[in-house]
């Protein structure tokens, strides 16, 4: 069964700050999430990883891939308060075309000032 | 990039009425819909997956005759909450998928139900 584990569920950090998000998942995939959701509203794509050291970067996010970890980080660079948000790691299970995803429990960011 | 439109946004009903929230893909072919629950400060849960003209497959544990979905076009998707119970409120998302970019999942913008 694929299982998938953000951590940490919560992040207080203070603007400026480095900070990492961990997305751990329990059998193999071919493709791996990031969303981003902010209070009441629906999910935003961040990020889709496809293949073993898949790096991408938009703004001050950086999400990278190893699929022989089973390991995905959310790195956040200089983190500034428009980035509080809960984002959500979501691992496909591995069936082609079919497009569930399994979802992390999600993590809560506060920037503060 | 392409585009789900999911109404109503927020919806108050009754209990034991029925509500109808729909997803449209505006501008390609849904061939795959998905229809999520999520609660307040929790994950996404997965409740049904439907394909364009045949059933859909429920998750373990979800009601298949309460919550109704059909699939009856490529741009068009309903999920129906029948009898709604107060402990149905909760915010719900449609997300579609295309053969043609497989990898990518077009999210709604959520449905927030509440039941009194």
């Amino acid at each position: 069964e694929l299982k998938v584990e953000q951590n940490p569920l919560f992040l207080s950090m203070q603007e400026g700050k480095n900070y990492t998000i961990y997305c751990n998942y329990s059998t193999t995939s071919d493709r791996l999430y990031w969303y981003r959701q902010d209070p009441g509203k629906s999910l935003e794509s961040l990020f889709v990883l496809l293949s073993n050291g898949a790096v991408k970067q938009e703004g001050r996010l950086m999400a990278s891939l190893d699929t022989k970890a089973r390991l995905s980080t959310l790195h956040i660079t200089a983190a500034v308060h428009d980035l509080s948000a809960t984002y959500f790691c979501a691992v496909g299970r591995n069936a082609g075309n079919n497009r569930k995803l399994i979802w992390g429990l999600g993590t809560s960011l506060a920037v503060n000032p | 990039g392409a585009v789900v439109s999911q109404h109503p946004s927020r919806v108050i009903c009754k209990s034991g009425t029925s509500v109808k929230i729909e997803c449209r893909s505006l501008d390609f072919q849904a061939t795959t819909m998905f229809w999520y629950r999520q609660f307040p400060k929790q994950s996404l849960m997965l409740m049904a997956t439907s394909n364009e003209g045949s059933k859909a497959t429920y998750e373990q544990g979800v009601e298949k005759d309460k919550f109704l979905i059909n699939h009856a076009s490529l741009t068009l998707s309903t999920l129906t909450v029948t009898s709604a119970h107060p402990e149905d409120s909760s915010f719900y998302i449609c997300s579609g998928g295309t053969g043609e970019r497989p990898t990518e999942a077009f999210f709604g913008q959520g449905t927030r139900l509440t039941v009194v």
